[in-house]
C-alpha cells in the first residue's frame, strides 16, 4: 500500500514550456485535490475532483488544467509554464463521508526561471 | 466563508518545555478538526482529529480538544523534543464540501536541546 505518490519530485522549467505532474493513490478514495504550498502562504487549493471523470476549481485555479480519467489518477498540467508558478506541489486524497483525513503524497518542487 | 486562525510562529522552545499553538475557526456548519505537522522536506502528515464538539484528539502526545463554544482547537504537548520541530497546520473540512480542507497559515515549531 503505497499511498499518495507524486511524480517527478523535481522539476525545472524554462518559462513557456508545459508539463504534468502525475499523482496517484492506492487506497480507492474517491476525492482528490492538487495544492500549491508558497513560504508564508501555508496551502492553497488549485483544483479537484470529487470522483473519476469530474473537476472543480478550487482558490487558485487560474494557469492550470486538471483531468481524472481513472478513480486513481489526478493529472495536474501546467500549459505555458510561468515564474509565479515556482513552488511546491502536493497531491492529497480522502475518502468520502464525515471525518475522515486527507492523506498527501511528498510533494513536487517545481522551479520555473 | 470558513475560516481557520492560528497563532503565527515561529515558535522557539527549550527541550522539555510545554507547547500550546492556539487555533480557533470559523464554519457555517459543525467542522471535523485537524491537526497535521510537516516535518522538512515532506509532505503533510494527520497528526491527529475531531469530529464532534468535545471530542479529544490525541497522538505522539499531542492533545486538542474540540470546543464548540469557543470555536477552537488548540494543540497541546506536555513536554517537546527536539524532533517536534516542525510546521504544525489546524484545518477544518465539512461533509458535502468534498471533503475539502481549510487551512490556517501554520506555525513553525523549533525546539532547541
Amino acid at each position: 500500500n503505497a499511498g499518495v505518490t507524486q511524480t517527478p519530485k523535481f522539476r525545472v522549467l524554462k518559462t513557456g514550456q508545459s508539463m504534468t505532474l502525475l499523482c496517484a493513490q492506492d487506497m480507492n478514495h474517491e476525492y482528490m485535490y492538487w495544492y500549491r504550498q508558497d513560504p508564508g502562504m501555508g496551502l492553497r487549493l488549485i483544483h479537484y475532483s470529487v470522483g473519476e471523470g469530474t473537476t472543480a476549481k478550487g482558490e487558485v485555479p487560474d494557469g492550470y488544467n486538471v483531468s481524472r480519467l481513472k478513480k486513481q489518477n489526478f493529472l495536474l498540467g501546467l500549459e505555458s509554464a510561468a515564474p509565479s508558478q515556482t513552488s511546491v506541489y502536493f497531491c492529497a486524497s480522502v475518502a468520502s463521508g464525515r471525518g475522515y483525513e486527507q492523506y498527501f503524497g511528498p510533494g513536487t518542487r517545481l522551479t520555473v526561471t | 466563508g470558513d475560516s481557520v486562525t492560528q497563532m503565527e510562529g515561529p515558535v522557539t522552545l527549550s527541550e522539555e518545555a510545554f507547547l500550546t499553538i492556539n487555533c480557533t475557526y470559523t464554519a457555517t456548519g459543525y467542522p471535523s478538526l485537524f491537526w497535521y505537522v510537516q516535518y522538512p522536506g515532506e509532505g503533510l502528515q494527520l497528526l491527529l482529529k475531531a469530529t464532534k464538539a468535545d471530542d479529544k484528539g490525541s497522538n505522539k502526545g499531542f492533545e486538542a480538544t474540540y470546543r464548540k463554544e469557543t470555536t477552537s482547537f488548540h494543540l497541546e504537548k506536555g513536554s517537546v523534543q527536539v524532533s517536534d520541530s516542525a510546521v504544525y497546520f489546524c484545518a477544518l473540512s465539512l461533509s458535502g464540501a468534498g471533503n475539502m480542507l481549510t487551512f490556517g497559515g501554520g506555525t513553525r515549531l523549533m525546539v532547541k536541546p
